[in-house]
């Protein structure tokens, strides 16, 4: 919403291939987000980056890879190592890590066969 | 660490009663936030609490942080059907540098 881009909506992919997911934000933000949503479940963060070259794990970190090389964007790499991959993966950015609000974008449904 | 709970779990109401849901953290706060997902949709902020005791209202919803900044309240009036969606808290500790989301109450609204 707002300037952050998740491509693509929907993702398949088969067990045991890794997979990558884009999110490109043109807010200006410092600091991006990866969230995994379940049905009927929250938002469980997975990593966050403060800072470009700088990201730090959150609480389901496992079998999930991030890069933050340019401000803009933040890929997430779903590796063959995460159990349970099916999911609805949402990017989100803010101004700075400690106060301001979390702007979402629209979310990449993956789905592994 | 923070534990958050977020109640109830899921609320199916009549269009034009009320609707509340309550967010409580086991540590102290520095402020909250509120989001709102439509179906199917993405997460939406819709406000954030900062001072203790505060209360804010955007039309027919108010919102309230509690004295002790450990818990916080989002009530809706006479519902509508374009309510209708998951509202999610989301803490920050009162020093933490992240949001903790809550587990997000289910609203729907039967016309």
């Amino acid at each position: 919403d707002g300037g952050i881009t998740q491509s693509p909506k929907y993702l398949f992919r088969k067990e045991g291939q890794n997979v990558t997911l884009s999110c490109e934000q043109n807010l200006n933000h410092d600091a991006m987000y990866w969230y995994r949503q379940d049905p009927g479940q929250g938002l469980r963060l997975i990593y966050y980056s403060q800072i470009v070259n700088d990201f730090q794990k959150g609480d389901i970190a496992e079998g999930y890879s991030v890069s933050r090389e340019k401000k803009e964007s933040f890929p997430l790499t779903v590796t063959s190592a995460q159990k349970n991959p099916t999911a609805f993966y949402l990017c989100a950015s803010s101004n700075s890590a400690r106060r301001d609000t979390q702007y979402f974008g629209p979310g990449t449904r993956l789905t592994v066969l | 660490g923070q534990q958050v709970m977020q109640i109830p779990q899921y609320q199916h109401v009549q269009e034009g009663e009320d609707f509340t849901t309550y967010c409580n953290s086991s540590t102290t706060l520095s402020n909250i936030q509120w989001y709102k997902q439509r179906p199917g949709g993405h997460p939406v902020f819709l406000i954030q609490l900062v001072k203790s005791g505060e209360v804010k209202k955007q039309k027919r919803l108010t919102f309230q942080f509690g004295e002790a900044k450990k818990n916080s309240s989002l009530h809706i009036t006479a519902t509508q059907t374009t309510d209708v969606g998951t509202y999610f808290c989301a803490p920050r500790e009162e020093y933490g540098n992240k949001l903790v989301f809550g587990a997000g109450t289910i609203l729907r609204v039967k016309s």
